[in-house]
């Protein structure tokens, strides 16, 4: 079946620093990815859509310039959160869109802390 | 804001019990999509059920849709402790965007 693979899983970065983030689809072609960020019990938000060889759409309230995305490649799309704050402290997961009904293959997250 | 709202917000059972999750949302959808997200962890998709269909089943588990209600819940028959995580309803629409509900944390108690 369809993987997606994350990288890396946890993180920890100072304040002011960038922490880029990978999702890379591992036997299929993604031109679509989608990247969400969940806090503690909470549920999934979606941040933007990633589009290859396009630039990123992103929801209402999301930072373009604070949350880079890139989707160089069909199967490679990376999330860079730029002079990160503790308020950026959260869980970020990407997914990509399955085919019939297969749902949504998701990365299995990262947990970024900026300290 | 969340398209989808769940109840029960946590659900504690027993094994062997039923578990049932219940999702309401908002607008005309393509289809809903139950996952389940264990601590920590990616989701992973348990089942799809499009807007023109009114119950599925896979395994353990029965989902249901009532598009006049815009409402579905998702069975767990026979609970494990196995199935202890969160569960999250999804609707797709156009664009293939997918909106979560606010998730029900199910406990299975051994």
């Amino acid at each position: 079946g369809a993987v997606v693979s994350q990288h890396p899983s946890r993180v920890i970065c100072k304040s002011g620093t960038s922490v880029k983030i990978e999702c890379r689809s591992l036997d299929f072609q993604a031109t679509t990815m989608f990247w969400y960020r969940q806090f503690p019990k909470q549920s999934l938000m979606l941040m933007a859509t990633s589009n290859e060889g396009s630039k990123a759409t992103y929801e209402q309230g999301v930072e373009k310039d604070k949350f880079l995305i890139n989707h160089a490649s069909l199967t490679l799309s990376t999330l860079t959160v730029t002079s990160a704050h503790p308020e950026d402290s959260s869980f970020y997961i990407c997914s990509a869109p399955g085919r019939d009904s297969r749902g949504y293959t998701f990365g299995s997250g990262t947990r970024l802390t900026v300290v | 804001s969340q398209q989808g709202e769940e109840d029960p917000q946590a659900l504690s059972i027993q094994e062997g019990e039923n578990a049932t999750m219940n999702c309401s949302y908002k607008t005309s959808i393509n289809n809903l999509q139950w996952y389940r997200q264990n601590s920590g962890r990616g989701l992973v998709h348990l089942i799809l059920i499009r807007s023109n269909e009114r119950e599925k089943h896979s395994g353990r588990l029965r989902v249901t849709l009532d598009t006049s209600k815009k409402s579905s819940s998702l069975l767990i028959t026979a609970s494990r402790a196995a199935d202890t995580a969160s569960y999250f309803c999804a609707t797709e629409t156009s664009g293939s965007r997918l909106t979560f509900g606010e998730g029900t944390q199910l406990t299975v108690n051994p």
